[in-house]
């Protein structure tokens, strides 16, 4: 099964542009993940799905600031122009064999 | 717009059960796998279980197996979540959260409710 590494935390400052990374196991590169985000005492919000060769799809109502990219198995999270409500944590989640996967999260502080 | 609103949340006891329902709406539910999801306080996100569009297969995440039991009627465009032998370490806000179409990626979530085990 999949496993997908997270750092536990990134920061960044207001303007500035940062990039998460989600690291898929040995054996899984091929992988698609999907972003997402959970904004302080609330729900997650999907963000995109994002596959191996780097194509992604955001989904409803997602900024342009947000974008996905891919190199073997580290799939990223770039987000620029970096806004306050953008202190968030956020996580990506694949599907193994008959199984879900998150990482553990990567808890993103705006400076 | 799509919506996925989660009810059944509450406090029990050790062993005791529980029933979440997941209601959906703004899609076509009939088409979509559904997955439950929990946090517990102050952790990151665990998935506990999805069943496909169809139901007629479902999975299960290892530290709920035989315990839990997901259900879906697509008729009511509804999503059960029958928790039994229930632990301590249940205790999370569960979310139920609706997939890609195309594969088990999870997409629009719902607000959540919260299970407490407890004495």
């Amino acid at each position: 099964q999949p496993v997908l590494t997270q750092s536990p935390s990134a920061s960044a400052s207001l303007g500035a542009s940062v990039k998460l990374t989600c690291t898929l196991s040995s054996g899984h590169s091929s992988y698609a993940i999907a972003w997402h985000q959970q904004l302080p005492e609330k729900g997650p919000r999907y963000l995109m799905k994002l596959n191996s060769d780097g194509s992604h799809s955001k989904g409803d109502g997602i900024p342009d600031r947000f974008s996905g990219s891919s190199s073997g198995a580290e799939r990223y999270l770039t987000i620029s122009s970096l806004q306050s409500e953008d202190e968030a944590d956020y996580y990506c989640q694949t599907w193994g064999t008959g199984m879900g996967v998150f990482g553990g999260g990567t808890k993103l502080t705006v400076l | 717009q799509v919506q996925l609103v989660e009810s059944g949340g509450g406090v029990v006891q050790p062993g005791g059960s529980l029933r979440l329902s997941c209601a959906a709406s703004g899609f076509t539910f009939s088409s979509y796998g559904v997955h439950w999801v929990r946090q517990a306080p102050g952790k990151g996100l665990e998935w506990v279980t999805y069943i496909p569009y169809d139901g007629n297969y479902k999975y299960y995440a290892d530290s709920v197996k035989g315990r839990f039991t997901i259900s879906r009627d697509n008729s009511k465009n509804t999503l059960d979540l029958q928790m039994n032998s229930l632990r301590a370490e249940d205790t999370a806000v569960y979310y139920c959260a609706k997939d890609l179409g195309v594969e088990a990626l999870a997409d629009y979530w719902g607000q959540g409710t919260l299970v407490t085990v407890s004495s």
